[in-house]
């Protein structure tokens, strides 16, 4: 069990390109989360897989972004039109039904 | 609207200096409450999972509680290895897991 990984960990682009992030959770665990968090905050929820199927997203989640989890297996965020607003940690998530939650070390996103 | 504070913003302790965290909720249903550790420009470490008032769980020189309202993390003769930031965070509603975090809590600890 090598935990949940996320890459790159750092990104750094400038405001209109578009990014996407990669998230490869504990094997075993069915659930996905991707959180966002900025300074002195705690992390906010963004969107929820179970296996392949993305089954809640928040209202933070704009139509620029968008989420995938093929297979049920690894996950990728995609930031279109990236905005100096969307510069923050993302953070991943992994958990079996009722279980704790596991994070990865983020993704570091600054637009310039 | 399901809502977590964290109390105090930042704390700082001498080494040995016990002290106690503050998280108060209001959630609609809950299914879990979950205390995590935060070190700097790292993700959040998993440290308890508590599901009813009156449960208990320890590790190491922590221990956190559970009642109808709020959780408290005790840390007992903190070392300066324990400073980080401390969330806390619900589970609650709907079974989907998803988590909502209070602000968090940045604990100091000086030799």
């Amino acid at each position: 069990d090598t935990g949940v990984s996320q890459n790159p960990r750092h990104k750094i682009t400038k405001r209109g390109q578009n990014v996407t992030f990669r998230c490869d959770p504990i094997s075993e665990h069915n659930r996905l989360y991707w959180y966002r968090q900025t300074l002195g905050q705690g992390p906010e929820f963004l969107t929820y897989f179970q296996n392949e199927a993305q089954l809640e997203k928040s209202r933070l989640l704009s139509d620029r972004f968008s989420a995938e989890r093929p297979k049920g297996s690894f996950s990728t965020l995609e930031i279109q039109r990236t905005e100096q607003g969307d510069s923050a940690m993302y953070l991943c998530a992994s958990s079996l039904a009722n279980g704790g939650a596991f994070f990865g070390q983020g993704t570091r996103l600054t637009v310039v | 609207e399901d809502q977590v504070t964290q109390s105090p913003e930042a704390l700082r302790l001498q080494e040995g200096e016990s002290s106690s965290l503050n998280c108060s909720y209001t959630v609609s249903g809950l299914r879990g409450l979950f205390w995590y550790r935060q070190d700097p420009g790292k993700g959040p470490e998993f440290l308890f999972t508590l599901y009813s008032a009156g449960e208990e769980k320890e590790k190491e020189r922590l221990k956190a509680t559970l009642t109808k309202k709020e959780s408290f993390l005790h840390i007992t003769a903190p070392k300066p290895e324990d400073s980080a930031t401390y969330l806390c965070a619900v589970q609650a509603g709907s079974n989907t897991g998803k988590l909502i975090f209070g602000q968090g809590t940045t604990l100091q600890v000086k030799p």
